[in-house]
């Protein structure tokens, strides 16, 4: 079956180093994004990407970069990382090409904790 | 982004119906009405998008109002496995940031035994 899958499922870093987390999809799709979720922010969108060498800045992107090789990975990579970056991590991936009458599918989620 | 209303929190016994109500007025024509919902400990998951009609899959309802501007999940016998937190997210079908997801803090639905 295809699916979607994030690693490590958790991670412990520490502040100032380079970390990246993984987002693999097996769907084919061209869409993906990263979000992030906090306490009281619920889920915050990252980066995302339509297709590949396509990125785009999501609302919180400070901090964050992808790169879009091919069509089955979005790694996110934290270039430094901070304490305040320390959440978990969902990547999510949907089909179609300027279409939104699809429904999207999420990882597991990363828990990052960055000490 | 069309922003969205939902209630913070709803209780529900099982097997009994729960209609989850979420207000878009800003909502324009080329947005898409999608639910999703969070399991605890878990990502968030699809459960069902309409644009104009009512629709109906496995796992729920979706009746969306005439005017567009809100809508209503219906989960027609509430379980256990239903609790989770749910998402009404309006999916925006044109211009240059397509088909971004947006969250607000979601319906928190508890099912009580």
């Amino acid at each position: 079956d295809a699916e979607i899958t994030q690693s490590p499922r958790h991670k412990i870093t520490e502040t100032g180093r380079q970390v990246t987390l993984a987002c693999h999809q097996t769907w084919n799709h061209n869409n993906m994004f990263w979000y992030r979720q906090d306490l009281g922010h619920g889920l915050r969108l990252i980066h995302y990407s339509y297709g590949v060498q396509d990125t785009n800045k999501g609302e919180v992107s400070d901090g964050y970069s992808v790169s879009r090789s091919n069509t089955e990975d979005l790694p996110l990579t934290l270039e430094s990382a901070a304490s305040s970056q320390t959440s978990v991590y969902f990547c999510a991936s949907s089909s179609g090409r300027r279409t939104v009458n699809t429904e999207a599918f999420f990882g597991q989620g990363t828990r990052l904790t960055v000490v | 982004d069309a922003k969205t209303t939902q209630p913070n929190s709803m209780e529900s016994n099982e097997e009994e119906p729960v209609h989850l109500p979420c207000n878009h007025s800003t909502i324009s024509g080329t947005d898409y009405i999608h639910w999703y919902r969070q399991l605890p400990s878990q990502g968030p998951e699809y459960v069902i998008h309409g644009l104009t009609s009512n629709v109906n899959n496995r796992m729920a309802s979706l009746a969306i109002a005439e005017d567009r501007k809100s809508s209503t999940l219906i989960l027609h016998r509430a379980t256990l496995r239903d609790a989770a937190v749910y998402y009404c997210i309006l999916r925006r079908g044109g211009g240059t940031s397509y088909g971004k997801l947006t969250f607000g803090q979601g319906t928190i639905l508890t099912v009580h035994p």
